[in-house]
């Protein structure tokens, strides 16, 4: 079935930095892909839609200038979390979308400290 | 009013119960509809997908669909502690890619 790979599965990073945060679908080509973030015990809310060769469309009230969304090729999608600061700490999903549903990564757990 | 209402749980059950797990929304324009579990840590896996109204059977899930009431089930038979993770419904209508997701139900069931 149609696989996405996310890497890395979790991150820890300083107050300020910046992480980058990689999606690859692995056996379809992915035109279109989607980042998620959840809370604990909160449902997936969706930050962006990135599609390939163009700007990603991001959802009201989420920062296109702290979360770059990167779609250079059919098959790979990136998420840089800009300056992090411990609000940033989350758990970071991206999805694509195949012919029922989506297929979602593994999920990062990021920490900012 | 979300558009999509879930219990959060979570729902205790001992192992081989039947678990009967539930989403409302509001749109009546939704038409169609997924149940994922994902576990702790883990992306979100899809169990069911269906299209408006009926039943859908796949081993021990079944997922159903109310369109007139705006509710829609998923029943787990013969649970399995292993079936212990967090369901979460989603559902869309026609003309968009965008999923509504509830807030999942946390399921534990004890061995």
């Amino acid at each position: 079935g149609a696989v996405v790979s996310q890497h890395p599965s979790w991150v820890i990073c300083k107050s300020g930095t910046s992480v980058k945060i990689e999606c690859r679908s692995l056996d379809f080509q992915a035109t279109t892909m989607f980042w998620y973030r959840q809370f604990p015990k909160q449902s997936l809310m969706l930050m962006a839609t990135s599609n390939e060769g163009s700007k990603a469309t991001y959802e009201q009230g989420v920062e296109k200038d702290k979360f770059l969304i990167n779609h250079a090729s059919l098959t790979l999608s990136t998420l840089t979390v800009t300056s992090a600061h411990p609000e940033d700490s989350s758990f970071y999903i991206c999805s694509a979308r195949v012919l029922y549903g989506y297929t979602f990564g593994s999920g990062t757990r990021l920490t900012v400290v | 009013q979300k558009e999509v209402e879930q219990d959060p749980g979570p729902l205790s059950v001992p192992e081989g119960a039947i678990v009967s797990l539930n989403c409302t929304y509001s749109n009546s324009a939704f038409q169609y509809f997924m149940w994922y579990r994902q576990y702790s840590r883990k992306g979100p896996e899809l169990l069911m997908y269906t299209y408006s109204s009926g039943n859908k059977e796949d081993g021990r899930f079944t997922a159903q669909v109310d369109k007139s009431s705006k509710y829609i089930s998923l029943f787990i038979r013969d649970s399995q502690p292993s079936d212990s993770a967090t369901y979460l419904c989603a559902m869309t209508g026609p003309g968009t890619y965008k999923y509504i997701f509830g807030t999942g139900t946390r399921l534990k069931v004890l061995a």
